[in-house]
């Protein structure tokens, strides 16, 4: 089973600053089978980057997915009210296909 | 529009059975694979199962292996979830997700199972 570990496990900035999001691998996952899901309280998780760094539909392009191997990165340019949510990586690579316990984005 | 609604939740006790059904609608289900995934309260995200489009291939997390069966109908638009001898662990929210290939695009909004004596 490939283990996502991600950090920071919260995270507290102001509106308007930019957020890192990191999202390791137990072994090396394929880019194209690497997505970030965006949940906020009582809410369905939605996509947000598939294939590493391809957005999903309608997401704005603040949200930046990059990464290969074992390492993986969501950034969060100008972050705006209504990013600070939970984030979650999830490999698709092999089954069970494992999420990461996710990162807290909180507001400071 | 996609739309994906679970139902068949409830409260039920430790070592009984409970299924869960997703319709789903807006969209060709027979074409896509499809998948379950479960949040216990104020935890993160956990995958549970998936089967093919066509039934083919089913796989399950080892947490639920032997125990739950994922299925569907394919003329009903409907994916199942047969949890047999739940245990107090597999109290959460189960969502059934839509996949794309290369991720889960579309889920519902979930239904709540409960295990408690």
């Amino acid at each position: 089973e490939i283990v996502l570990t991600q950090s920071p496990g919260t995270l507290s900035l102001s509106p308007g600053e930019g957020a890192t999001l990191s999202c390791r691998a137990s072994q090396s996952v394929s880019r194209s089978y690497l997505a970030w899901y965006q949940q906020k309280p009582g809410q369905a998780p939605r996509l947000l980057i598939y294939g590493t760094s391809t957005r999903a539909t309608a997401i704005p392009d603040r949200f930046i997915g990059s990464g290969s191997g074992t390492d993986f990165t969501l950034t969060i340019s100008r972050l705006e009210p209504e990013d600070f949510a939970v984030y979650y990586c999830q490999q698709y690579d092999t089954s069970p296909y494992t999420f990461g316990q996710g990162t807290k984005l909180e507001i400071k | 529009q996609v739309q994906l609604v679970e139902s068949g939740g409830g409260v039920v006790q430790p070592g009984r059975s409970l299924r869960l059904s997703c319709a789903a609608s807006g969209f060709t289900f027979s074409s896509h694979t499809m998948h379950w995934v479960r949040q216990a309260p104020g935890k993160g995200l956990e995958w549970v199962a998936v089967e093919s489009y066509a039934g083919s291939n089913k796989y399950y997390a080892d947490s639920v292996k032997g125990r739950f069966t994922i299925s569907r109908d394919n003329s009903k638009n409907t994916l199942y979830l047969q949890m047999n001898s739940l245990r107090v662990e597999d109290t959460a929210v189960y969502y059934c997700a839509r996949d794309m290939g290369v991720a889960t695009d579309y889920w519902g909004q979930g239904s709540l199972v409960t295990v408690s004596s």
